[in-house]
């Protein structure tokens, strides 16, 4: 089937504008996890959705950053007035309920590259 | 708070050597480990997870928790195994604590 993906695949911006990231998880996967990979920083955790349950924000590096999930299904992660730190590459995942009650392996996609010049 | 250290950036060895990645964690549950693999142009994948004790593609880890470690190995390294691999650990809330990543290199 489809695997997790991302819109764009590439974004180029100017410093002080504001982007908008895409995620569209597998379907009927109820938990979503948004990842940054910078140079230099790895890959960082910034937040994530569990189905109807408060997002876990505890990630996101400024007020700048946040996301939705609309329907309990497609994610956009918004960065405000960017800023040339914010370029990285953007990572979505998704995985469905383990049958134990936890949540499984996370899929990734491919991610958005974003330059802030 | 958690954290995974790969203290190796870049691990370069030759066809048919064995290769080892270290990985250390610090958290005072009880975690999740994973390797995840990212081949180039490819998009992030799992390699493997400590409790399901598999050997993937050549690869085996175990998880030390004596030592805190989660090391990834492989007795003879194949030149397809040239990627980025990154040891991720899974605590309360389930997002994944990544370490820096190591990057592989397989020479012929």
């Amino acid at each position: 089937g489809a695997g997790v993906s991302q819109s764009p695949s590439n974004k180029v911006t100017e410093k002080g504008k504001d982007v908008e990231l895409r995620c569209d998880p597998i379907s009927g996967h109820t938990a979503l996890y948004w990842y940054r990979q910078s140079l230099g920083q790895g890959l960082e955790f910034l937040i994530y959705f569990q189905g109807n349950s408060a997002p876990d924000k505890s990630g996101l590096p400024s007020d700048r950053f946040s996301a939705e999930r609309t329907g309990g299904s497609v994610s956009t992660l918004t960065i405000q007035r960017t800023q040339q730190e914010d370029s990285a590459v953007y990572l979505c995942a998704s995985s469905p309920i383990r049958l134990a009650g936890g949540l499984e392996t996370q899929y990734f996609g491919p991610g958005t590259r974003l330059l802030v010049l | 708070a958690q954290r995974v250290t790969q203290p190796e950036k870049l691990l370069s060895v030759f066809k048919g050597a064995p290769v080892e990645l270290k990985c250390n964690y610090s958290y005072s549950g009880s975690p999740e480990l994973f390797w995840y693999v990212q081949y180039s142009r490819q998009r992030l994948q799992l390699l493997l997870r400590h409790i399901s004790r598999e050997s993937i593609k050549g690869f085996t880890a175990d998880l030390n928790k004596g030592e805190t470690s989660f090391h990834l190995k492989k007795p003879f390294a194949q030149e397809e195994d040239s990627a980025m691999y990154y040891c991720a650990l899974r605590a309360a809330g389930n997002k994944l604590t990544f370490g820096g990543g190591t990057r592989v290199l397989v020479k012929p």
